[in-house]
């Protein structure tokens, strides 16, 4: 399988659950990126990891926690999240080389209900 | 901060060329991409232009870059219900693995 997974494509979750986003690009990337998408607004940048170093946490809640434990994978860790947490959280992967970004390349998103 | 517009809706007719149009705000932008998201899916990228050139073409897809007004254009010759999608303008100023800044997408609809 070639590009970006993510799994699963739908979770729906209540307020005190825990459960966790799966990704994993076959592109040979070493940059990996969470966004999060909602209704009439833009993609936010939630987390960004290059060379499985974090290197952006954009003030996202700290009920939200990534894991990146190599190149090839990152999770989204999720607990007591709150119903403006429902939207679509998209993954993406590029390649950084010598200060220069690649154009990134996303998976189809999982569609996250919290009710 | 940088800052990336479109306009929400946009529907043409079958055959038709589209053009959906995109304003920045960074002067140091270095490359411009346009994803295309199809209903279920996530961002495919389209096509994108590097800073120094003003126009690139690819099959049906023509992109122009106004680099003096800061507005990038996409424009989809004979245009398929196919196309119908949300096409997302976005912006590098390329120094690292975290500066990617999109608009809200433009919704195309095209009617048959």
């Amino acid at each position: 399988e070639t590009g970006v997974t993510q799994t699963p494509r739908h979770l729906v979750m209540g307020m005190t659950n825990k459960k966790s986003l799966k990704c994993e690009q076959h592109l040979g990337h070493n940059a990996m990126y969470w966004y999060k998408q909602s209704a009439k607004k833009p993609l936010e940048l939630m987390f960004v990891y290059s060379l499985e170093e974090r290197v952006e946490n954009n003030s996202v809640p700290s009920r939200f926690s990534p894991e990146c434990p190599n190149s090839s994978h990152l999770f989204l860790h999720l607990h007591t999240l709150q119903p403006e947490d429902s939207a679509l959280y998209l993954c993406a992967s590029s390649q950084v080389q010598g200060g220069k970004n690649s154009p990134l390349h996303f998976g189809n998103g999982t569609r996250l209900t919290v009710t | 901060g940088e800052d990336v517009e479109q306009s929400l809706f946009l529907s043409v007719r079958e055959g038709d060329s589209s053009v959906i149009n995109c304003t920045y705000t960074d002067s140091s932008s270095t490359y411009l991409y346009w994803y295309k998201q199809e209903p279920g899916a996530g961002l495919q990228l389209l096509t994108y232009i590097f800073s120094n050139m003003d126009m690139k073409q690819d099959q049906r897809l023509t992109v122009l870059l106004n680099k003096k007004d800061k507005h990038l254009s996409l424009r989809i010759a004979d245009t398929q219900t196919g196309d119908s999608a949300i096409y997302f303008c976005a912006e590098s100023d390329q120094t690292g693995a975290n500066n990617l800044f999109f608009g809200t997408g433009t919704r195309l609809t095209v009617i048959p």
